[in-house]
């Protein structure tokens, strides 16, 4: 089966650092998506991981390590613009994508 | 701003009735894949076009159809609406020949309401 897993809702506070963790089980993969949703909006890229490691993004950065079907996105110096929606998204094989449900973070001042 | 563009943004539709929504991808771009995104849940895959075909689906009925067009423009028709459809209907486009050959860029969506 094919599974993605990624904590509901995360809080956090303006300037702090988050880290948003998500395990998946898929039958095929060639590369790992996050992608940020603000509310009414269509997701935009964020990064794409395809062998093990920390890809570092300006204030994102991810990490992926395949064996352990797991990676986190890792958000610096949060700003308040910031709070949105966060999707783990797999490439199981050709075009076809398979999202979790997304993290809600939320940044306080 | 993706240059991936959805009409309309908006609609709003009874049980039964038919839609169709329209979706200009990425220039340089062939490839189109549909998502259906309900409230609070991530972007569930339709199908995929590459090259005017089908390319690939995923689990939902044969009322959820598409077509793509010789310039990678596409269509999502859904016939006989149900409630359930009432949902963001996501356009994404991507390319074989890009850098970041799997990547995907979405549209700004078109929200469906079934009454």
């Amino acid at each position: 089966g094919q599974n993605i897993d990624q904590p509901t809702e995360m809080t956090a506070t303006e300037g702090a650092i988050v880290q948003i963790n998500c395990t998946y089980q898929t039958s095929g993969f060639n590369g790992l998506f996050w992608y940020q949703q603000h509310a009414g909006e269509a997701p935009t890229f964020l990064s794409y991981n395809v062998l093990d490691g920390l890809e570092e993004k300006g204030r994102f950065s991810s990490f992926l390590s395949r064996s352990k079907g797991y990676s986190y996105l890792l958000l610096k110096e949060l700003q308040m613009k910031d709070s949105a929606s966060y999707l783990c998204a797999i490439n199981t094989g050709g075009f076809k994508t398979i999202f979790g449900a997304g993290t809600r973070l939320f940044v306080k001042a | 701003e993706t240059g991936v563009t959805q009409s309309p943004t908006h609609l709003i539709k009874t049980r039964g009735q038919q839609v169709t929504l329209r979706c200009s991808s990425q220039s340089g771009h062939n490839t189109v894949s549909w998502y259906q995104q309900a409230l609070g849940q991530g972007p569930q895959f339709i199908f995929q076009y590459y090259r005017e075909e089908e390319n690939g689906r995923g689990n939902f009925p044969p009322r959820f159809s598409g077509l793509q067009f010789p310039n990678y423009s596409s269509e999502l028709n859904v016939n006989a609406l149900e409630l359930d459809d009432s949902a963001l209907y996501l356009c994404a486009s991507s390319s074989l020949t890009s850098g970041r050959r799997d990547t995907q860029y979405f549209g700004p969506g078109t929200r469906l309401t079934v009454l």
